[in-house]
C-alpha cells in the first residue's frame, strides 16, 4: 500500500525565512508525487507535481520540490516565506496505472510569523 | 473556465438520515473522485468515476455510494448517517483517468451529523 509521511504537523517560520516541509513516501516503484495547499474553508490547490521528468520541480508562488529516489523524499521548499503562505500543505502520492486514486499525508500547518 | 462546483456547501443532518452531495466537474473533465476530510483521519479516498463507471473505490462501508451521469456530473450518497460521518467532502475532477493527471478540487461540502 502507498504511504505518505509528512514530518511535523505544525511548522512556524519567520517572514522572509526559508520554508521546508518534509514528505517521504514508501513505495518500491516511484509513484507520481504532488503537493497541494489548502487555505481555510477552501478546497485543495495544486502547488506542483512530479511525474518522472526533472527531479527538481518548480511550482506556483515560488515553491519548489526535489524528488530524491534514494531518500524516497519529496520535500517542499520556498526561499522566503510570505504571510500569505500560511496554510495547510499536503503531500500526496499516486501509484502509476491506478487512475486518479491519491494517498495524502496528514498535512503540515504552516504559520508565518511577522 | 468554471472550477469544480459542489453543492450544498453546508448541511446539517440527523443520525440515521441519508444525504446526497452533488459535484459538477470542470467542463470537459470526465473523471470525478471523492474524498472525505476529517481532523482525525485526514484526507481519504472514497471513489472515482470515469465515463459513468466506478473505476476505483476506497475502504469505506457500503453506506457510501456514488454515481456519475452522462454529463460527468457526480453525486455521492451516504445512508444511515453516523456521527463519525461529519466531515468535509471534497470532489475533484480530472480530464482523464490516467495516473499522472492533476486533480482539481472543489471547495467541498461540510456535513455535520447531529
Amino acid at each position: 500500500a502507498q504511504s505518505v509521511t509528512q514530518l511535523g504537523s505544525h511548522v512556524s517560520v519567520s517572514e522572509g525565512a526559508l520554508v521546508l516541509l518534509r514528505c517521504n513516501y514508501s513505495s518500491s516503484v516511484p509513484p507520481y508525487l504532488f503537493w497541494y495547499v489548502q487555505y481555510p474553508n477552501q478546497g485543495l490547490q495544486l502547488l506542483l507535481k512530479y511525474t518522472s521528468a526533472a527531479t527538481l520541480v518548480k511550482g506556483i508562488n515560488g515553491f519548489e520540490a526535489e524528488f530524491k529516489k534514494s531518500e524516497t523524499s519529496f520535500h517542499l521548499t520556498k526561499p522566503s516565506a510570505h504571510m500569505s503562505d500560511a496554510a495547510e500543505y499536503f503531500c500526496a502520492v499516486q501509484k502509476k496505472n491506478t487512475g486518479n486514486q491519491f494517498y495524502f499525508g496528514t498535512g503540515t500547518s504552516l504559520t508565518v510569523i511577522p | 473556465k468554471a472550477g469544480v462546483t459542489q453543492t450544498p456547501r453546508y448541511l446539517i443532518k440527523t443520525r440515521g438520515q441519508q444525504v446526497t452531495l452533488s459535484c459538477s466537474p470542470i467542463s470537459g473533465h470526465r473523471s470525478v473522485s471523492w474524498y472525505q476530510q476529517t481532523p482525525g483521519q485526514g484526507l481519504q479516498f472514497l471513489f472515482e468515476y470515469f465515463s459513468e463507471t466506478q473505476r476505483n473505490k476506497g475502504n469505506f462501508p457500503g453506506r457510501f455510494s456514488g454515481r456519475q451521469f452522462s454529463n460527468s456530473r457526480s453525486e455521492m450518497n451516504v445512508s444511515t448517517l453516523e456521527l463519525g460521518d461529519s466531515a468535509l467532502y471534497l470532489c475533484a475532477s480530472s480530464p482523464g483517468s490516467n495516473s499522472g493527471n492533476t486533480i482539481y478540487f472543489g471547495e467541498g461540502s461540510w456535513l455535520t451529523v447531529v
